[in-house]
């Protein structure tokens, strides 16, 4: 019973295509995001979404577009993949924190993508 | 905009002792929350303590506890009777709060460059 399942876990293709990483939560969390972690592990916020609502949208390229087709779904598309593209992806999920408040993200496996 | 620092690549202790990884972060906020993840070879994040900014009590959980130094903006993390599971790559992580439409407030999370841990037997 994973918490918060990704695939493909592993997604190699060639500079130039399109292709879509999916993300599920089955913790009834309200809030999803996706971090891009880099060659040298270095992990990034890049979008975070809420009810359809984009709450953070960080400096990313416009190749790169969140999809939520439901609240417990946030996938990721990334169009005219380039060789930068290459890094390791993580989708989480959080309730919604209130203000001054906190709830833990807890994150998927992870999805390594290798742009060739 | 938040900025969080990790000065040690990488840090090795050979098992049973203790091991603290060091952690800085620069922010204008006066509520944020800190936190320690650990990311094994598995690649999974792993939370492993959070400290609220507004506590003076340095959080604790079973072997690892943390030294935050709010003045300093300093968050230590103490692993003690480190063990050979503990081999992992650490990331020190700071969490604003960001106000959607209709002000309901969402964590955003800022990592430091992760600190690679190796127990050894």
């Amino acid at each position: 019973d994973t918490a918060v399942s990704q695939t493909p876990k592993y997604l190699v293709t060639q500079m130039g295509n399109d292709k879509s990483i999916k993300c599920e939560q089955n913790l009834g969390h309200d809030t999803m995001y996706w971090y891009k972690q880099d060659s040298k592990k270095f992990l990034k916020i890049m979008f975070s979404y809420n009810n359809k609502e984009l709450i953070i949208n960080e400096t990313v390229p416009n190749r790169f577009s969140p999809k939520s087709p439901d609240k417990a779904h946030l996938n990721l598309h990334i169009n005219s993949l380039e060789l930068g593209d290459s890094a390791v992806y993580f989708c989480a999920s959080s309730q919604v924190a209130g203000r001054d408040g906190y709830n833990e993200q807890f994150f998927g496996p992870g999805t390594r993508l290798t742009v060739l | 905009a938040q900025t969080v620092t990790q000065s040690q690549p990488e840090m090795s202790v050979q098992e049973a002792e203790t091991v603290t990884l060091s952690c800085t972060y620069d922010t204008s906020e006066n509520n944020y929350y800190l936190f320690w993840y650990k990311q094994p070879p598995s690649r999974q994040m792993i939370l492993v303590i959070r400290q609220e900014a507004y506590k003076q009590q340095n959080a604790t959980e079973n072997r690892f506890s943390v030294n935050f130094q709010k003045a300093a903006k300093s968050f230590s993390l103490k692993i003690s009777d480190s063990q050979l599971g503990d081999t992992a790559m650490y990331f020190c992580a700071f969490m604003k709060h960001v106000l959607g439409a209709g002000g309901t407030s969402y964590g955003k999370l800022t990592f430091g460059q992760g600190t690679i841990l190796t127990v050894h037997p």
